[in-house]
């Protein structure tokens, strides 16, 4: 099964809300990674998270290993936040290779 | 932020044919990676390297793909003979350290005809 569960994998805003996205691991993960990749296909990086929480700008994220999730939470939804949110995660035992999400397609409206 | 860079952003090739994809990683970087990414899906890890070596592959890093470092240069994914299944969004990213942020490319869109 996937190692890694985004949920949800679609999502729609409208401007000045707010959403959370959520990963689940069935894996030891021991770090986590949090992406936009943009419309042209590029992985912009949002977060590197060791157990705790992150935050800048509008985005916050936390990272439980006990509970094995992660979130991201996206306050004030801009028209620019468009895009598809990966998640990925180090396994422990496995060296430095990240295991992504299938990813979750926010689109943010007027 | 840190850069990533990856040439050629397109590449169309016929089935049998080879390529390589090369890869600038961030110039203070020692670990090195490719992932592939079929469209529409979730990126799958192919292979790291560090100091000269492959550390670990993936199920899809076929035989028939081989990477590379000379001498500080790109850093390259080379695929011999392409297949159809080869057709794909190859990322190459680099970190620092091991367990350390990975820095993403802009990636290399490979059509194999």
């Amino acid at each position: 099964g996937d190692k890694v569960k985004q949920s949800p994998s679609a999502l729609s805003l409208q401007e000045g809300t707010n959403s959370a996205l959520r990963c689940n691991f069935s894996i030891a993960a021991t770090t986590v990674q949090w992406f936009l990749q943009n419309p042209r296909g590029s992985l912009i990086n949002l977060f590197y998270l060791v157990p705790g929480t992150k935050e800048n700008g509008r985005l916050k994220s936390a990272f439980d290993s006990k509970e094995s999730y992660s979130t991201l939470h996206i306050r004030d939804a801009q028209l620019e936040d468009s895009g598809t949110y990966f998640c990925a995660a180090e396994q422990q035992g496995t060296g430095s290779k990240l295991s992504f999400g299938k990813g979750a397609k926010l689109t943010v409206s007027p | 932020g840190p850069k990533v860079l990856q040439i050629p952003s397109h590449q169309i090739i016929d089935m049998g044919q080879m390529v390589t994809l090369n890869c600038d990683p961030v110039s203070n970087h020692l670990y090195f990676y490719w992932y592939k990414q079929i469209l529409g899906q979730q990126m799958e890890f192919l292979v790291n390297f560090y100091n000269g070596k492959v550390m670990e592959k993936s199920k899809l890093f076929k035989d028939q793909f081989s990477v590379e470092r000379p001498d500080g240069s790109y850093f390259t994914l080379k695929i011999q003979p392409t297949a159809l299944e080869d057709s794909a969004v190859y990322f190459c990213a680099s970190s620092l350290q091991g367990e350390d942020t990975q820095y993403f490319g802009p990636g290399t869109r490979l059509l194999v005809l």
